[in-house]
């Protein structure tokens, strides 16, 4: 079946340690979207990609960096310059070539310990 | 520029009760309009979408109706359960060749036996 698989569901990070969070999607969609999502919080836009090997900031990518080099994988790396990390993170993806829904993957939470 | 806006929450109501989360728009040009729920510690599962004026997305006993006249698409259901119970986000994709997803602040809903 095809979908987005975050990975892991759970992230433990110390002080001062980048963590790289996993998404990987095999639905051949073009364009992909990483999310944070604070308690009670909406959905705020960390960064998206919409063709290999390009991708553009959005609201709160201050602290984070991503890759796009294959069109089925868009990792998400939370650095040490992040200075309030624990949250919940959802990758999204699009088609791009239409307007149809966006897939979620199920999140990876993300504490500092 | 482009904007969502739903109704605050949370929302309670008691089993069987009426719902009603609104939701209105800002976009130009012909946004597609989505419905999406988030259960606790899940990612965002598409409810119901509608791609032009007038049309009803429709699904699990939720209704919305795209109207371009009000710029809304509120949601509702006749009679909720319990498990209802989450968080619910309104959302838009423009029309055109920029793929951007603009997202509610979301609205919890609390269903009381």
């Amino acid at each position: 079946d095809g979908g987005i698989t975050q990975s892991p569901k759970y992230l433990f990070r110390k002080e001062g340690q980048n963590v790289t969070l996993s998404c990987e999607q095999n639905l051949n969609h073009d364009a992909m979207y990483w999310y944070r999502q604070d308690p009670g919080q909406g959905l705020r836009l960390i960064y998206y990609s919409q063709i290999v090997n390009d991708f553009q900031k959005g609201d709160i990518a201050e602290g984070y960096s991503v890759s796009r080099e294959k069109k089925e994988s868009f990792p998400l790396t939370v650095t040490s310059a992040q200075k309030n990390p624990t949250a919940f993170y959802l990758c999204a993806s699009l088609p791009g070539s239409k307007v149809t829904e966006a897939f979620f993957g199920q999140g990876t939470r993300l504490t500092v310990v | 520029g482009d904007s969502v806006t739903q109704m605050e929450g949370p929302v309670t109501l008691s089993e069987e009760a009426f719902l009603t989360i609104n939701c209105t728009y800002t976009a130009t040009g012909y946004p597609s309009l989505f419905w999406y729920v988030q259960y606790p510690g899940e990612g965002l599962q598409l409810l119901l979408k509608a791609t032009k004026a007038d049309d009803k997305g429709s699904n699990k006993g939720f209704e919305a109706t795209y109207r371009k006249e009000t710029t809304s698409f509120h949601l509702e259901k006749g009679s909720v359960q319990v498990s209802d119970s989450a968080v619910y986000f309104c959302a838009l994709i423009r029309g055109d060749s920029n793929y951007q997803l603009i997202w509610g602040a979301g609205t919890k809903l609390i269903i009381k036996p």
